[in-house]
């Protein structure tokens, strides 16, 4: 079974603080995604990288950055933590041949104060 | 670019009672189409999906969705249900060519079962 897993479940913060979340799969996936979830907006898609150190925003980038120094590992990080960024976040990976479908991790809930 | 709609926020239903689950999307190309589900304090799973071929394609715990090109929707349905499907379930879609495995994903529909 794909497995992806993510840092930390939980996760409480100041505003102002450097935030690293760390997602790692082992499928030798090529894709990996994150995406936050908010009620009412469902999944919106921050950053995706396609390979080792190449990476696209998505929907909403601003205030986060990405890191892919290995292809198992998919780091997403907030450079001055906001109270706005308060959120699930949700990091996934999918193969090129797997027919689009993604793998999720469980989530980490971010509580920024 | 493509759009997901998910038309109801919440179902409550009966347990054994058949449920359908809203979804249009929106797409200047061929798409593919996902139903994705989240039950509490988890991440997501795949439900089911359309690629191509039979426009009917079912789950193993019994939910069903329709492919509908005409009215571009992909309603999931369950003729019984049970407590256990109580989640969160989304729908999403991808372009079939250049769309970089990016899904775009509706708001979510909360499916509440009660007794």
């Amino acid at each position: 079974d794909v497995k992806v897993t993510q840092s930390s479940r939980y996760l409480v913060k100041r505003t102002g603080e450097k935030v690293f979340l760390e997602c790692v799969q082992d499928m030798d996936h090529e894709n990996m995604f994150w995406y936050r979830q908010d009620p009412g907006l469902g999944l919106r898609l921050i950053y995706f990288s396609y390979d080792v150190k190449m990476k696209e925003k998505g929907d909403i980038p601003e205030g986060y950055s990405v890191s892919r120094e290995k292809k198992e590992r998919f780091s997403l990080i907030l450079e001055s933590a906001s109270t706005n960024q308060t959120s699930m976040y949700l990091c996934a990976s999918s193969s090129i041949y797997s027919g689009h479908e993604q793998y999720f991790g469980p989530g980490t809930r971010l509580t920024v104060t | 670019a493509q759009s997901v709609t998910q038309l109801d926020s919440q179902v409550p239903v009966f347990e054994e009672a058949p449920v359908e689950l809203r979804c249009n999307y929106s797409s200047s190309v061929s798409v593919y189409l996902f139903w994705y589900v989240q039950y509490p304090n988890q991440g997501l799973q795949l439900l089911l999906k359309y690629l191509s071929g039979s426009t009917l394609v079912e789950s193993i715990n019994g939910f069903e969705a329709e492919f509908n090109k005409s009215q571009t929707s992909f309603h999931l349905r369950k003729p019984s249900v049970h407590i256990s499907d109580t989640a969160e379930y989304f729908c999403a879609v991808t372009r079939l060519t250049g769309g970089g495995n990016k899904l775009t994903f509706g708001t979510g529909t909360q499916l509440k079962v009660e007794l």
